[in-house]
């Protein structure tokens, strides 16, 4: 099984429509990441999080949020969806204790129409 | 702030031609240095982590070297199945989070 997971693998939705993305690990990890990707423009920081009550913005966090239910579950909810939304989205996690290496999900492809 | 360039941006080699893919960076207090290789719709997988100058790690056909401002992965001999994205990444000073670089695409023919 794989150690980080995401859920859907694929989404196609509408303009103004509320998603959830979800992330679930089994590495144990205490931080959890949320990465958008987009051609040209590489990964960029969207959410991060510490431990369940730590949350912070990373450099592109408008009209975005996150959820930090539990250490191995991390949500990303996009509260009304636009079409500049559309991307390939990633979660992360990280072991705070050992190396700054972070280890990526699968990822999520959204298409906002 | 950190920042990552990657170049070439694509690559196209023949089966067996070595080459390098370069990393230059900018960062106050480099904590390390990543290489992740990305396939097509997927998420990028780990390869190395680098943390000082002058340090060298291997896998397989890859070799990625550190420099105070560069790094470099070399790939020897590559085959098809190497035909991916490579991201180089880094975290720097007291910032836990990662820069990344656009990546070089690598396109192996045989």
């Amino acid at each position: 099984d794989a150690d980080v997971t995401q859920t859907p693998r694929n989404r196609i939705t509408k303009t103004g429509k509320r998603i959830m993305l979800e992330c679930s690990q089994t590495k144990g990890h205490d931080r959890m990441y949320w990465y958008r990707q987009d051609p040209g423009l590489g990964l960029r920081l969207i959410y991060y999080s510490f431990d369940v009550k730590d949350i912070n913005k990373g450099e592109i966090s408008d009209g975005y949020s996150v959820s930090r239910q539990a250490q191995a579950k991390f949500s990303l909810s996009l509260e009304s969806a636009i079409p500049n939304q559309t991307a390939l989205y990633f979660c992360a996690t990280k072991d705070q204790k050992s190396t700054d290496t972070q280890y990526f999900g699968p990822g999520t492809r959204l298409t906002v129409l | 702030e950190d920042q990552v360039t990657q170049s070439p941006e694509a690559l196209r080699l023949q089966e067996g031609e070595s080459s390098s893919l370069n990393c230059s960076y900018t960062v106050s207090g480099l904590r390390g240095l990543f290489w992740y290789r990305q396939d097509p719709g997927k998420g990028p997988e780990f390869l190395f982590t680098l943390y000082s100058a002058g340090e060298e790690k291997e896998k397989e056909r890859l070799k990625a070297t550190l420099t105070k401002k560069e790094s470099f992965l070399h790939i020897t001999a590559p085959k098809p199945e190497d035909s991916a994205t490579y991201l180089c990444a880094l975290s720097g000073g007291s910032n836990y989070k990662l820069t990344f670089g656009k990546g070089t695409l690598l396109t192996v023919n045989p």
